[in-house]
């Protein structure tokens, strides 16, 4: 296994328009996260799924984003109609259960531009 | 509400000189403690971690030190090598919540 996997790792798109990233986590990882990273701050968390059910959702996530983890495997985020404001990098990262102090395994992210 | 903080944005240090990167928290319910680095274009990686029921740990060139009664821990690293530089990140966690949150960095620079 080669790591948490993010496709595309770049994406412009104009405002208005729908974005999907995708994340393959670690397989043997239940725990798959998304965090969101603008510059000059730290990776804000956005959703956390175990398996295939997403336990906690940020109030950063407006009702534009939406993500899923079908059969507990890979996770897609969408967002809709974006906005300049989306702007950012979006991370993946997995984690196995009962390991907290080895922390996330993370993708190299997502950057996205909304112009 | 920033749970944890990192007050110096960058922090430039001579190549073989300990460089101290700090970072305060302020809820006392977290369990453990991360230091994440992280190059450009890269997502961040797992440096050191240290639980809340120790005071030290260490790594090689690497030690956390976490001082519970000030929320405060610190990352030391020594001798500090050109390769070391880029933005670390302290995280904490709290068990039953799942996620870590994060500081907002600090940028180290290594001069040779």
């Amino acid at each position: 296994d080669t790591g948490v996997s993010q496709d595309p790792r770049h994406k412009i798109t104009k405002r208005g328009q729908n974005v999907t990233f995708r994340c393959d986590p670690i397989s043997e990882h239940n725990r798959l996260y998304w965090y969101r990273q603008t510059l000059g701050q730290g990776p804000e968390f956005l959703t956390y799924f175990q398996n295939e059910a997403q336990l906690e959702k940020s109030r950063l996530l407006s009702d534009r984003f939406s993500a899923e983890r079908p059969k507990g495997s890979f996770s897609t985020l969408e967002i809709q109609r974006t906005e300049q404001g989306d702007s950012a990098m979006y991370l993946c990262a997995s984690s196995p259960p009962g390991q907290a102090g080895y922390g996330y395994t993370f993708g190299s992210g997502t950057r996205l531009t909304v112009v | 509400d920033q749970q944890v903080k990192q007050n110096s944005p960058s922090l430039s240090v001579q190549e073989g000189r300990i460089s101290i990167l700090n970072c305060d928290y302020t809820n006392s319910m977290f369990d453990y403690f991360l230091w994440y680095k992280k190059y450009p274009a890269e997502g961040p990686t797992f440096l050191i971690s240290i639980s809340s029921i120790k005071d030290k740990n260490e790594d090689g060139r690497f030690t956390v030190f976490l001082n519970k009664s000030a929320k405060h821990l610190s990352l030391h690293i020594v001798p500090s090598q050109p390769g070391d530089s880029a933005v670390y990140f302290c995280a904490a966690y709290s068990s039953g919540t799942y996620k870590y949150i994060f500081g907002t960095g600090t940028r180290l620079k290594v001069l040779a």
